[in-house]
């Protein structure tokens, strides 16, 4: 069984400051890794991929990814209220198309 | 259009009645892919589809479940007699279908069954 792990929150951080998600997975053939944003009532959106150890920035957003460790993160910096939804870590176990599996979902509220 | 489209958004069904959902997927995009999501968790893959191929619908919760994709654009997901337990949001989501692409996701159907 694959599976993928977040804490379902919420996570509440104040507005400008670094919110942190976490997601682990447990199959270790798992090559790529996405981070989508689902507002309420709304369809997931894509935020951010990775696929190598490291951090991969863009904007305000960076996704960590440890392989070893079966860890990926996303950091947020100056956090916005508009920033607040729920987070998906998606995992995908090989190179070729086939379907993710994601996470909970972790709810970020950020408190002007 | 330049998103993947799904309809109806909103759709309300007897119990023991059959539903169909339909996706429009990014033009050019060979992949595609149903999800379901209950309320408060990710979406849960259901089944997979390679051009007009069904490479994977191992996430089917039941043989009620069918999906098809016959010219390789457009899919339906065909549920039979439909349960209570079937109401869910279905996501479709396509890819270029190359190694490590980005799933891209429709607004959903939003399916009750009373």
């Amino acid at each position: 069984q694959k599976e993928v792990e977040q804490n379902s929150g919420p996570l509440s951080v104040p507005e400008g400051a670094i919110a942190s998600l976490n997601c682990t997975y447990s199959d270790r053939g798992s090559q790529s890794f996405f981070w989508y944003r689902q507002y309420s009532g709304k369809s997931p959106e894509l935020i951010m991929f990775i696929y190598s150890n490291g951090d991969k920035e863009d904007g305000r957003f960076t996704a960590q990814l440890n392989k070893a460790s079966q860890y990926v993160s996303l950091l947020i910096r100056d956090s916005q209220p508009s920033d607040s939804a729920t987070y998906l870590c998606a995992v995908a176990l090989d190179n070729y198309g086939q379907n993710f599996v994601f996470g909970p979902g972790t709810r970020l509220s950020v408190l002007p | 259009g330049a998103g993947v489209s799904q309809s109806p958004r909103y759709k309300v069904a007897k119990r023991g009645q059959d539903v169909a959902l339909r996706c429009d997927p990014i033009s050019g995009h060979v992949s595609l892919f149903w999800y379901q999501q209950a309320l408060g968790q990710g979406p849960e893959f259901l089944t997979y589809f390679q051009n007009e191929a069904q490479l994977d619908k191992s996430g089917l919760p039941s043989d009620r479940f069918f999906a098809e994709r016959p010219e390789g654009s457009v899919s339906t997901l065909k549920i039979q007699r439909t349960q209570q337990e079937d109401s869910a949001v279905y996501l479709c989501a396509s890819s270029r279908g190359r190694s490590n692409q980005p799933q891209h996701f429709g607004d959903g159907t939003r399916l009750s069954i009373l």
